[in-house]
């Protein structure tokens, strides 16, 4: 079973532009989640996708967004990027309705020049 | 306010021995807990959870321990190994249908001597 990809592993912006990035959850995950570590700290919750509804939300501005499709893919955007917005973002997996555990895929590692 | 603390940022033992990682948490209603293992260059990958019904659960050589009254759980690894060299994050939900949206502490880097 392949695990949670995403993609681009690495990428590097400059202040003021968007990204998006693209997560693939395990094959019958329905539930996607996305999660900001920066150097040194914990993952910082930023949204989770069910059946293509957001379902929670975290503490971020309005710049960071999401979306989920029906094959449960997901993807997340970042507008006007700013230099603190560099960091490893995580998107994780879960079996369905009742979570449990989640999976993550390796991250996506952005910097912001 | 960090809801979910690792106060020790670093621990290292010796091959063998046990290695004992603890968290708090100041949210009482946290109800699920999980630890996960973080490898340099991976995504955390999860080891063991624990709902508040509980107070032990026992996965081969990782048994996690739950005091809900003090807020606090450890993760016990015995024996410790070489290879259990990673970062060990705490993570607590809601429960256990809402642990998609967790909340993390900052982990604790355990290295294991040889």
């Amino acid at each position: 079973k392949a695990g949670v990809t995403q993609t681009p592993r690495y990428l590097i912006k400059t202040r003021g532009q968007q990204v998006t990035l693209s997560c693939s959850p395990i094959s019958g995950h329905r539930s996607v989640s996305w999660y900001q570590q920066t150097p040194g700290q914990g993952l910082q919750f930023l949204f989770e996708y069910f059946s293509e509804t957001q379902r929670n939300k975290g503490n971020f501005p309005g710049r960071f967004s999401g979306r989920q499709f029906s094959n449960s893919r997901s993807e997340m955007n970042v507008s006007t990027l700013e230099l603190g917005d560099s960091a490893l973002y995580l998107c994780a997996s879960g079996q369905g309705a009742n979570t449990g555990e989640l999976f993550f895929g390796e991250g996506s590692r952005l910097t912001v020049l | 306010d960090q809801q979910v603390k690792q106060n020790s940022p670093s621990l290292s033992v010796q091959e063998g021995r046990i290695s004992i990682l603890n968290c708090d948490y100041t949210n009482s209603m946290f109800d699920y807990f999980l630890w996960y293992k973080k490898y340099p260059a991976e995504g955390p990958t999860f080891l063991i959870s624990i709902s508040s019904i509980k107070d032990k659960n026992e996965d081969g050589r990782f048994t996690v321990f739950l005091n809900k009254s003090a807020k606090h759980l450890s993760l016990h690894i015995v024996p410790s190994q070489p290879g259990d060299s990673a970062v060990y994050f705490c993570a607590a939900s809601a429960s256990s249908t809402n642990a998609g949206k967790s909340t993390f502490g900052d982990g604790t880097t355990l290295t294991v001597k040889p």
